[in-house]
């Protein structure tokens, strides 16, 4: 079975923090994702990358950076966490080619205080 | 823009009543079509995909999705739902050559005794 993992469930951080977000996966994708979850909204992309060193922004890429060292590894960066990140952090993979069906981690809520 | 809209934002249901959730999506192109499940605090589990052919699609768990392309839709029911089926429920769309998904806002199932 595909495994995603994600370094924390909750994280409480204040505000002008930097804040690190890990995820890995086992099964060799070359695609990750990272989400974020907020009622009402769904999910909306944040960064994903298609290849080690290799990141395109999504559709709120603002406050965040993301780094990819490693195939297995997808790191989302809060450079100074403000509170209006205080949101549930998804991260996904999936294989190049078709289907692109993507397999999520468990989530980190992380909290903004 | 690709687009996918659930319009039901909260459905209850009683257990054993059957359930239906509605997506549509906005773009001409032949999708690809996923219904994602996520129970309290974890991650999204794929319950079914649609790529090509027969256009009842079934999933685990004993979900079904039908592809209505005259419609642009993609709708998940359920014959029988049990209370462990509440749950938030994501319609998510990609296409080819493309491998970001668009997910859709997500419609919350509250099963009542």
């Amino acid at each position: 079975d595909v495994k995603v993992t994600q370094s924390s469930r909750y994280l409480v951080k204040r505000t002008g923090e930097k804040v690190f977000l890990e995820c890995v996966q086992d099964m060799d994708h070359e695609n990750m994702f990272w989400y974020r979850q907020d009622p009402g909204l769904g999910l909306r992309l944040i960064y994903f990358s298609y290849d080690v060193k290799m990141k395109e922004k999504g559709d709120i890429p603002e406050g965040y950076s993301v780094s990819r060292e490693k195939k297995e590894r997808f790191s989302l960066i809060l450079e100074s966490a403000s509170t209006n990140q205080t949101s549930m952090y998804l991260c996904a993979s999936s294989f190049l080619a078709f289907p692109y069906e993507q397999y999520f981690g468990p989530g980190t809520r992380l909290t903004v205080t | 823009a690709q687009s996918v809209t659930q319009p039901d934002i909260h459905i209850t249901v009683s257990e054993g009543a059957s359930l239906e959730l509605r997506c549509n999506y906005s773009y001409g192109a032949t999708p690809y079509l996923f219904w994602y499940v996520q129970s309290p605090g974890q991650g999204l589990q794929l319950l079914l995909k649609y790529f090509s052919g027969d256009t009842l699609v079934q999933g685990i768990k004993g979900f079904e999705a039908e592809f209505k392309r005259s419609q642009s839709s993609f709708n998940l029911r359920k014959p029988s739902v049990h209370w462990s089926d509440a749950a938030e429920y994501f319609c998510a769309v990609g296409y080819p050559n493309d491998y970001k998904l668009s997910f859709g806002a997500g419609t919350t199932v509250t099963v009542r005794a």
